[in-house]
């Protein structure tokens, strides 16, 4: 299993440009979640999803736009990038009915916007 | 809301000997689960341990401990026998048992440098 995997690795983008962050799993895991990581500020969430065809805002989701139309993949979309959005963007998973387990995460992405 | 705070930004331990993370946290819930996680300078995220909060018994795995001290909201990791590969960020994690998102809230982090 490959477990969580993130396209791309980096990424370097000008003010306004817009893309788009792969995230897949193959572990069958229901719930997807989007986290940036900013140097002092730990992890944030950004968006989740439960389930396919499910997604919900975080903490963090001003900016973003995702969508789940496979239950494997995630996609954190931004529009018009901006100088704030330069993070470390990372892609987790989880079973269904979690408990005590644990989210598996993705290497992350890192973002610069210029 | 649920907010975890971590109070230590940076600790340091010298090879061998042992160190103690700190992590508090604020909820109105009664259960709820804890972790701490660990992040090399690879960036990928690494479950330390985990705590079910109706456990009163101390998580332990190999060199890694807690100390979970409930009516206080305490959650601190203590590592034993500190080894060089143990250099890291440490982030402290909650959960709420309750249904739904199964969101983790997480702590700004402590780096642990370890000294040879």
């Amino acid at each position: 299993n490959a477990g969580v995997t993130q396209t791309p690795k980096f990424r370097v983008l000008k003010t306004g440009q817009s893309m788009t962050l792969l995230c897949a799993q193959d572990m069958n895991h229901e719930y997807m979640y989007w986290y940036r990581q900013d140097p002092g500020m730990g992890l944030r969430l950004i968006h989740y999803s439960v389930g396919e065809g499910t997604t919900a805002k975080g903490e963090v989701p001003d900016g973003y736009n995702v969508s789940r139309l496979k239950k494997q993949n995630f996609l954190l979309g931004l529009e018009s990038a901006a100088p704030s959005q330069t993070s470390v963007y990372f892609c987790a998973s989880t079973p269904v009915r979690t408990g005590k387990n644990e989210q598996f995460f993705g290497p992350g992405t890192r973002l610069t916007v210029l | 809301a649920q907010t975890v705070t971590q109070s230590q930004p940076e600790m340091s331990v010298q090879e061998a000997e042992t160190v103690t993370l700190s992590c508090t946290y604020d909820t109105s819930e009664s259960d709820y689960y804890l972790f701490w996680y660990k992040q090399p300078p690879s960036r990928q995220m690494i479950l330390v341990i985990r705590q079910e909060a109706y456990k009163q018994q101390n998580a332990t795995e190999n060199r890694f401990s807690v100390n979970f001290q409930k009516a206080a909201k305490s959650f601190s990791l203590k590592i034993s026998d500190s080894q060089l590969g143990d250099a890291a960020m440490y982030f402290c994690a909650y959960r709420s048992a309750q249904g739904g998102s199964e969101k983790l809230v997480f702590g700004k982090g402590t780096k642990l440098t370890v000294n040879p």
